[in-house]
């Protein structure tokens, strides 16, 4: 099993491109999250989908957009980046929503310039 | 005030000292406790979890839980310069759709 896959590992933004994060689980879960993580900021939840067809925002969900596109696989996209976007973003899963061990992705480490 | 407080370090201990890590939270309903540990330029890894009060033993690891003061700690015991990282304390938060909510992580360094 691979567990949680992202892609891409890094990438380079100007202001105002935009672009898609990958993820993928081949555990069967049913919920999957995005988070990013900033210096001395712990995770925060940007998005997160409860189960296949179904999405809701987290914390800090403003200038992103995802998508359940089936069981396995969740993506988030970045219509018109901001240098505040600049983040390492990990996608992560789990069995169930909230209680439930999630597991992460290795990380995607953005840079918008 | 954050729902999940965390003492950011670095935490600094010799190896084979006991590495206390201690965790607050606000939400007096949570119900589920997480300690992941997070590698540099790595992704975060799941050491322990506990839901009631009292401890949880695993290996050179203990999670404390006191419910009744919003506290939840892990102790490493034996600890190891390959313990060395940092630590992100997770609680169910109570929000909409019950997601966890992360602390900013203690920075662990075990000095040979």
């Amino acid at each position: 099993n691979a567990g949680v896959t992202q892609t891409p590992k890094f990438q380079v933004l100007k202001t105002g491109q935009s672009m898609t994060l990958q993820c993928a689980q081949d555990m069967n879960h049913n919920s999957m999250y995005w988070y990013r993580q900033d210096p001395g900021m712990g995770l925060r939840l940007i998005y997160y989908s409860a189960s296949e067809g179904t999405t809701d925002k987290g914390e800090v969900p403003n200038g992103y957009n995802v998508s359940r596109l089936n069981k396995r696989e969740f993506s988030l996209r970045l219509e018109s980046a901001a240098p505040s976007q600049t983040s390492v973003y990990f996608c992560a899963s789990s069995p169930a929503r909230g209680t439930d061990t999630q597991y992460f992705g290795p990380g995607t480490r953005l840079t918008v310039l | 005030q954050k729902e999940v407080e965390q003492n950011s370090g670095p935490l600094s201990v010799p190896e084979g000292a006991i590495a206390s890590l201690n965790c607050t939270y606000s939400d007096r309903v949570s119900q589920s406790f997480f300690w992941y540990r997070q590698y540099s330029g790595k992704s975060p890894e799941l050491i322990m979890s506990i839901y009631s009060n009292g401890d949880k033993e695993d290996g050179r690891f203990t999670a404390q839980l006191n419910k009744a003061s919003q506290y939840v700690s892990l102790l490493i015991r034996d600890s190891q310069p390959s313990d060395s990282a940092t630590y992100l304390c997770a609680v169910n938060g109570h929000n909409a759709g019950n997601m966890l909510t992360f602390g900013g992580g203690t920075r662990l360094m075990v000095k040979p």
